[in-house]
């Protein structure tokens, strides 16, 4: 069983839905990342957050602890969300970034 | 800053020759890593540093692959003799501490 689990694997969403992308963890951590990665290959990273919520524009990243689990939303989501949403943990006696599968997102016009 | 630059963008090489990628992270920044990302296998982490020093390089595939950080300035990726199967993407990306992970662009290997 993978430490970092992402669901679902795969999106496909139409213009304007409410989108979320869920990551559950079985390790201790320090903190949990949100990242996008475009068709072209490129990384970016979204959010890192260790306890509570964040907004960016029409992106919100929560996590419980208790629960280990974190949810990343889109809203109003559009063609150019279209991209893999990687979930990664800092866990282990190094922190050392653990990556979930990936969410492989389709928006649709 | 222009972020995470990584060189050579892409890489195609014979089978047993040596490939050495290259990294400069944000200034400022601490910790650097090295992931590889296939196909099957997804995003890997393979070697981090924090302050030019290795701290967990369990994810190195086998002796044919090397890193090293001699400044806070750069870091090389080599592995020597190269094989088909470590064709991949591989991504530097650096942080401070354990803040949000900024990645470069990735240089793509293929090894023929």
């Amino acid at each position: 069983k993978n430490e970092v689990e992402q669901s679902p694997q795969n999106l496909t969403a139409q213009e304007g839905e409410f989108i979320t992308i869920n990551c559950s963890y079985s390790v201790g951590i320090s903190a949990l990342h949100w990242l996008q990665q475009h068709p072209g290959g490129g990384i970016v990273s979204l959010f890192m957050l260790s306890s509570g919520k964040k907004k960016h524009g029409r992106l919100i990243a929560t996590i419980n602890i208790q629960e280990k689990h974190s949810s990343l939303h889109i809203t109003a989501s559009h063609p150019r969300d279209s991209a893999v949403y990687i979930c990664a943990v800092n866990g282990g006696a190094t922190n050392k970034l653990i990556f979930g599968t990936g969410t492989l997102l389709a928006v649709q016009p | 800053d222009a972020g995470v630059i990584q060189s050579p963008r892409h890489e195609v090489t014979e089978m047993g020759q040596e490939v050495t990628l290259r990294c400069k992270p944000i200034s400022g920044h601490n910790s650097l890593f090295w992931y590889r990302q296939t196909m099957m296998r997804g995003l890997e982490l393979l070697i981090y540093f924090n302050n030019n020093v290795p701290i967990d390089d369990s994810g190195m595939p086998e002796d044919r692959f090397s890193a090293k950080m001699p400044n806070a300035s750069f870091s090389t990726l080599k592995i020597q003799p190269s094989e088909p199967r470590d064709s991949a993407v591989y991504f530097c990306a650096s942080s401070f501490f354990i803040d949000a992970a900024f990645f470069g662009q990735g240089t793509r290997l293929t090894v023929v």
